[in-house]
């Protein structure tokens, strides 16, 4: 089986303020990472994977996450937060054995960013 | 380039009328496709997947179910709607890779009265 904590139902931070949004998961074999976002009323986007390699990965508008196997964990994390970051994320898991490619998602992590 | 077209967007209907959500999918071939439902605009629930004309699983037992008549189309129904099918529902796609990201469609809000 396979899960994801995403521990933190809010985050507060303000503009220009880094923001660390925080992910832990279990899963059977290697993991597959993800940090999708959600805007009001919208579906979900895309924002960064871990597969495999560097640690540190990049993503879209300026996103980036550090996946920690040790910790089993994989933190979100932003060098300076603007107000239209403002948003839910979810993290979600994958692994090796997962049928169907079917991911796991957390419960999500509101993030407000005040000007 | 890959779309995901979902429809209709907001829906209000009496509990005990029929339902159809409808997803499309353009730009790839024999996608894997889901049916989420996010409750309060929070954590995301599996409710069907497919991973090919005519197969569909459940990961839930509810009032709901899925079809995939045609390799790019997912179509979540219910013969009498329920109260607690409010919510709001989400189609997705991802290739039959394992390390690829699921694309989502913009979602339908429905509610039951």
């Amino acid at each position: 089986a396979q899960s994801v904590a995403q521990p933190e139902d809010q985050v507060n931070v303000a503009e220009g303020n880094p923001l660390t949004v925080k992910c832990t998961y279990s899963v059977s074999g290697n993991p597959y990472l993800f940090w999708y976002v959600q805007y009001p009323n919208r579906g979900l986007q895309f924002l960064l994977k871990y597969i495999t390699g560097d640690n540190l990965v990049k993503g879209s508008y300026g996103f980036e996450a550090e996946f920690n196997k040790s910790q089993t964990s994989f933190h979100l994390k932003k060098p300076s937060a603007l107000v239209s970051d403002s948003a839910l994320y979810f993290c979600a898991v994958r692994g090796d054995y997962t049928n169907a490619g079917k991911s796991t998602f957390g419960d999500g992590t509101t993030l407000t960013v005040k000007p | 380039s890959q779309t995901i077209h979902q429809w209709p967007a907001t829906l209000v209907q009496p509990v005990g009328s029929p339902l159809s959500l409808e997803c499309t999918v353009e730009g790839t071939s024999n996608p894997n496709l889901y049916w989420y439902r996010q409750a309060a605009g929070r954590g995301l629930q599996l409710l069907f997947y497919s991973v090919g004309i005519g197969q569909i699983s459940s990961e839930v037992p509810q009032n709901l179910s899925a079809s995939r008549p045609q390799d790019r189309q997912f179509i979540l129904s219910s013969k009498k709607l329920l109260l607690s099918d409010s919510g709001f529902y989400l189609c997705a796609w991802s290739s039959g890779l394992m390390n690829t990201e699921a694309f989502f469609g913009q979602g339908t809000r429905l509610t039951v009265v």
